[in-house]
Formats: structure tokens, C-alpha cells, sequence
């Protein structure tokens, strides 16, 4: 089974709110990773886990944050939503570490903020 | 800046045709090449992939040529089909400090007409 699932599909959350993103996959992947991607602009790497280390992009670092609890799941979580993290967040795995392997897409969780 | 530049946002062909998708890049650190397939709805999926210790693989109807001194690679399909009807991304990165990241484009929408 080579699919990554991320739940929920969808999200509205309220300005000011949590929101909680799952991803999971049963690869045995070592580096899980989350994007941010919004219309008509590249997918952004937010952060991402190398087995239990977790590396986040220094422009996002203080918006995110992330758990692995163990290695076939990842959340990505924000404490508190604005307008501006509404996108689609796309997780996705590798079976190695670094960026230079082939990456495994979840389908994304489109998050709406009002 | 945009690291990673794909020239055309979109491209429509006639099935059967010869087409070529291109993708400039501004790190001379980077050593991997990728493009990627998305169609609507899907996630992302790897389509062919190069180190940069060659300048072409080629994988049936797909070629990815590289051209290291000039920062930019390529995707030529053949023989073009309906069923390629998608968005392409391209995306380089290396494995050392900074570059240990996928950079991404923005995508170009290709249409195949029958």
C-alpha cells in the first residue's frame, strides 16, 4: 500500500481556533513531511521529521507545530488559525532522508479559516 | 525570488504531438531533478526523476534532459495523449545544508486534445 492519508479532507475552523491535521502511511517511510499549498503558488515545505528529528523552515517556524508519535503517523497543528492559513496542506513520505527521493502525496486537507 | 521557474503556466497540444515543458533553476548546488503529475482532485505523483551525474533518462514515452550549465531541465513527451492531460511540476533540490530541500514550481497546465 503505497498511499499517504491525511484526514480531515476538509477543515473550517474559525479565526483564533486550533486546527489539527492528521497524516499517516504504512510504508515504514522515515521522513514525513508537510506542505502548504495555495492557488497559483508553489507548494511550500513547512517542516519536516527525519525518524523522530523534527526540521521546520525558519520563516514558518513560531506558526506550526508538528508531532510523530510514531513512525507511520504526523500531525500538523496550529494553535491559533488566522485568515492567512487558509490553503491546502498536502503531507507527504519518503522512504529516505532528505528532499532527494521520491515523495508519496497524501490527497491534502483543504483548510478554510473565517 | 521564485527559485525554481517554470516558463509556461499552461500548454495545449493535439493528441499525437511532440511537447516540451521546461523548468529553470538559480541553485548550481542542486543535484536532483523531478517532475511530477497532478491531476485534478489527485495528489502529486512522481513521474521521472535524474541526478545530476547525467544529463538524460529517459522512461517510454517520457525524457527528462538536464542541462547543468545552463540551469534549466526538461520534460519532452511523445506521442501525447489525452490521458496526459495534467498539471506538471517540476521540482530540484540537493542533499547538503540549504539545499537539502525539494524547491518546487508553480506548474504548467497541459492539455492534450484528441
Amino acid at each position: 500500500d503505497t498511499t499517504v492519508k491525511q484526514n480531515p479532507r476538509y477543515k473550517l475552523a474559525r479565526v483564533g481556533k486550533p486546527v489539527n491535521l492528521i497524516c499517516s502511511q504504512t510504508m515504514n517511510h522515515d521522513t514525513m513531511y508537510w506542505y502548504q499549498k495555495k492557488p497559483n503558488q508553489a507548494p511550500k515545505l513547512l517542516l519536516f521529521y527525519y525518524d523522530k528529528i523534527l526540521n521546520r523552515e525558519a520563516d514558518t517556524f513560531e506558526k506550526f507545530q508538528s508531532s510523530r508519535p510514531n513512525n507511520s503517523f504526523c500531525s500538523l497543528y496550529i494553535g491559533s488559525a488566522g485568515l492567512e492559513y487558509s490553503a491546502m496542506y498536502l503531507c507527504a513520505s519518503s522512504r529516505d532522508r532528505g528532499n532527494t527521493g521520491q515523495l508519496y502525496f497524501g490527497e491534502g486537507s483543504k483548510l478554510t479559516v473565517l | 525570488g521564485q527559485q525554481v521557474k517554470q516558463s509556461s503556466p499552461s500548454l495545449t497540444v493535439q493528441e499525437g504531438g511532440i511537447l516540451i515543458l521546461n523548468c529553470d533553476y538559480e541553485n548550481d548546488m542542486f543535484d536532483y531533478f523531478a517532475w511530477y503529475k497532478k491531476y485534478p482532485d489527485n495528489s502529486p505523483t512522481l513521474l521521472i526523476s535524474v541526478r545530476s551525474n547525467v544529463d538524460k533518462r529517459e522512461d517510454g514515452r517520457f525524457t527528462v534532459f538536464l542541462n547543468k550549465s545552463g540551469k534549466h531541465f526538461s520534460l519532452h513527451i511523445t506521442a501525447s495523449q489525452p490521458e496526459d492531460t495534467a498539471v506538471y511540476l517540476c521540482a530540484a533540490g540537493g542533499n547538503v545544508g540549504d539545499n537539502s530541500k525539494l524547491i518546487w514550481g508553480l506548474g504548467t497546465s497541459l492539455v492534450v486534445n484528441p
